[in-house]
């Protein structure tokens, strides 16, 4: 079936440092790519997505970047503050936008830590 | 900023009962979900639901499962008899058309505690 590959599982950096999560993806339909955060207790938090027909898209300490060929996408967070730790989930839709409703495929989440 | 709300935010039932979780979704949105966490893994999938109907399901979404947008604001998850495994975080999103909006948007969730 489809699926959605996230690494790694969990990640400790020092403040200040960068954090680089990568996901890979099954669905060469798969057109859009959203990132989300969840803090404790919280639901999903839509922070960052990027659209097939661009490599890459940043926005402010935090960039995207899609390689189709390869089925990757990563998420990049630059001078990480003690306020990103959270759980990061990568997402794919099922068979794009040509069909169907867009259900997301989530990966399996990336805990990140960011020490001061 | 709009935000898509759930109520409530932690229910607590016996096995066997009926449960109703609520969602409010983004006012101007057209396509609705449930997505269910259990602890410590990947969110997943449960139904989509447009145009008062269902467009799609997951093998998780049996028979005890059902959706309903009863006015123009609201869309529920009932589940008619809990199970145990049935404990998980339960969110609901939606997104504002097909066209080039490919958002989805999520509520803070409901903790469904079967016992």
């Amino acid at each position: 079936g489809e699926n959605v590959e996230q690494h790694p599982s969990t990640l400790s950096v020092q403040e200040g440092d960068s954090a680089v999560i990568k996901c890979t993806y099954s669905d060469s339909a798969s057109n859009y790519f959203p990132w989300y955060k969840q803090e404790l207790g919280k639901g999903p938090q839509l922070i960052i997505d990027i659209r097939s027909n661009v490599g890459e898209k940043k926005d402010q300490r935090i960039a995207v970047t899609l390689n189709k060929t390869a089925k990757h996408f990563s998420l990049h967070i630059t001078e990480t503050q003690p306020e990103d730790s959270a759980v990061y989930f990568c997402a794919a839709p099922l068979g794009g936008f040509s069909g169907g409703y867009n259900k997301l495929i989530f990966g399996a989440g990336t805990r990140l830590a960011v020490h001061p | 900023e709009p935000e898509v709300t759930q109520t409530p935010s932690h229910q607590v039932t016996q096995m066997g009962q009926e449960v109703i979780l609520r969602c409010v979704p983004i006012s101007n949105h057209l396509y609705f979900y449930w997505y269910r966490q259990i602890l410590g893994q990947k969110v997943e999938f449960l139904v989509s639901f447009y145009n008062n109907e269902i467009s799609e399901k997951s093998e998780i979404f049996d028979d005890q499962f059902s959706v309903e947008r009863p006015d123009g604001s609201n869309f529920t998850l009932k589940i008619r008899s809990t199970k145990l495994e049935d404990s998980a975080m339960y969110f609901c999103a939606s997104r504002a058309d097909r066209g080039p909006h490919y958002e989805q948007y999520f509520g803070p969730g409901t903790r469904l505690t079967v016992t």
